[in-house]
């Protein structure tokens, strides 16, 4: 069974700091992996997209890596902000369109 | 990119009876995709709208309890029949172009279900 593990599962950093999300998945075959951002009551929106062949990839304050021998990815943010405060969800594809998606990490950055 | 739309975007409904959610493209679109996103949980896909055919359904879920349209290549619908609180979750479309492998799948704003 494919699946997409990340964690924490939560947490809280202050405004400024930096912090790093892990995803580790066993989707096979591998297409491409996927991070998205989801605001509380807005659906998800795209941060990165990595191929089996792209080992990071960033997106402003949010950078991606990705080692495919391995089957792990991580999302670091950069000097977080208050509108950091999301989900993060790692989504992963085996084929065209077939999606597995991790339960997310929460995200909560005080001032 | 992709703008999509869903109407509605919030609801509270009573048990026994059906909602229908609207969501519009504003560009035409090959792929079509209808998720459901409970409380807490991840998404999970419900089904795949196909333009002019029968919707293909993950195992799971079944047509009559989740009837789905598809009209045109900017326009689906998601029917959620004879609710039960279980029923009680975020609705979310999606799209894609052919060949979505290497290209990105958009999310509307989702429509937040309560049954009551």
């Amino acid at each position: 069974k494919n699946q997409v593990e990340q964690s924490p599962q939560s947490l809280i950093i202050l405004e400024g700091k930096n912090c790093t999300l892990q995803c580790n998945y066993t989707v096979s075959p591998f297409s491409n992996l996927r991070w998205y951002k989801q605001d509380t009551g807005r659906g998800p929106v795209s941060l990165t997209i990595m191929t089996f062949s792209e080992n990071t990839k960033s997106n402003g304050r949010y950078t991606a890596t990705l080692d495919a021998d391995t089957k792990q990815s991580s999302l670091h943010i950069t000097a977080s902000q208050l509108s950091d405060s999301a989900s993060y969800i790692c989504v992963v594809s085996a084929n065209d369109y077939k999606l597995s998606f991790g339960a997310g990490t929460t995200v909560t950055v005080r001032a | 990119s992709a703008v999509i739309s869903q109407k509605p975007s919030r609801d509270i409904c009573q048990r026994g009876t059906s909602l229908t959610i609207q969501c519009q493209v504003d560009s035409q679109v090959t792929m079509m995709f209808w998720y459901r996103q409970q409380p807490g949980q991840s998404l999970t896909l419900i089904a795949t709208a196909n333009q002019g055919s029968e919707a293909t359904y993950e195992s799971g879920f079944v047509i009559d309890k989740f009837p789905i349209s598809r009209p045109n290549l900017t326009f689906s619908t998601l029917t959620v029949s004879n609710m039960s609180p279980e029923d009680s979750s975020i609705y979310l479309c999606s799209v894609g172009t052919s060949g979505v492998s290497r290209d990105e799948q958009y999310f509307g704003p989702g429509t937040r279900l309560t049954v009551t």
